[in-house]
């Protein structure tokens, strides 16, 4: 099966500027992860979809961040505007609703300068 | 909510030799325990995980642990390779209805030695 797709690979902004990523993740995966990771710490979840709906995004920094799911397919996660301490790889993660296991993507690594 | 420790945050172990990586949790809900690999600049990649109902689980020369009671798990890697230096990271999933969110260690650096 086609993995989880996510683009660009790599990003440079200035602070205060905004950035979009986007995630495709597996055909038929219901669920969808945004998770950031910053260097040298474990992945840390920002919002989690089921289909089309947010189930949990009690990590994710309002102010700045947003997340949408059309369609309970694609997944964009929206900076703006960004900050010093944004500078991580932002990974997107799919799986079936009644499965454990996840499918990470090759993530976007973001630096903020 | 979950935390999870993850320790030690780096190791080194020479060609052959085992390597153990341990962690704790704190949310006695947690029944889920994926470990992952990464390597560098590239995605996690599950390589065992175990669920509550079961004290060790195997494959091939990984292994993993868990003990309920004192909320800690542990992963066992025999015969290292040098193919196996990536960082590590331990998680923990709790159960609530179809969601599966991971809580992350905060990883472990293996480095084998030729």
């Amino acid at each position: 099966e086609a993995g989880v797709a996510q683009s660009p690979r790599y990003k440079i902004i200035e602070k205060r500027q905004s950035v979009a990523f986007w995630c495709n993740p597996i055909s038929g995966h219901a669920t969808l992860y945004w998770y950031q990771q910053i260097l040298g710490q474990g992945p840390k979840l920002l919002i989690q979809f089921q289909n089309n709906g947010v189930v949990d995004d009690s990590q994710l920094p309002k102010d700045r961040f947003s997340a949408e799911r059309l369609k309970g397919v694609d997944s964009t996660l929206k900076i703006q505007p960004a900050k010093l301490e944004d500078s991580a790889v932002y990974l997107c993660a799919s799986s079936y609703s009644t499965r454990n296991d996840y499918t990470f993507g090759s993530g976007t690594r973001l630096t903020v300068v | 909510g979950e935390n999870v420790e993850q320790h030690p945050s780096t190791l080194s172990v020479q060609e052959g030799d085992s390597a153990v990586i341990k962690c704790t949790y704190s949310d006695s809900a947690s029944n889920y325990f994926p470990w992952y690999k990464q390597e560098l600049g590239k995605r996690p990649q599950l390589i065992i995980d175990i669920r509550s109902n079961v004290g060790e689980k195997k494959d091939q020369r990984i292994a993993v642990t868990l003990n309920k009671t004192a909320k800690h798990f542990s992963l066992h890697i025999t015969e290292t390779q040098p193919e196996d230096s990536a960082v590590y990271f331990c998680a923990a999933s709790p159960h609530s209805g179809s969601a599966r969110q991971l809580t992350f260690g905060s990883g472990t650096q293996l480095t084998v030695l030729p």
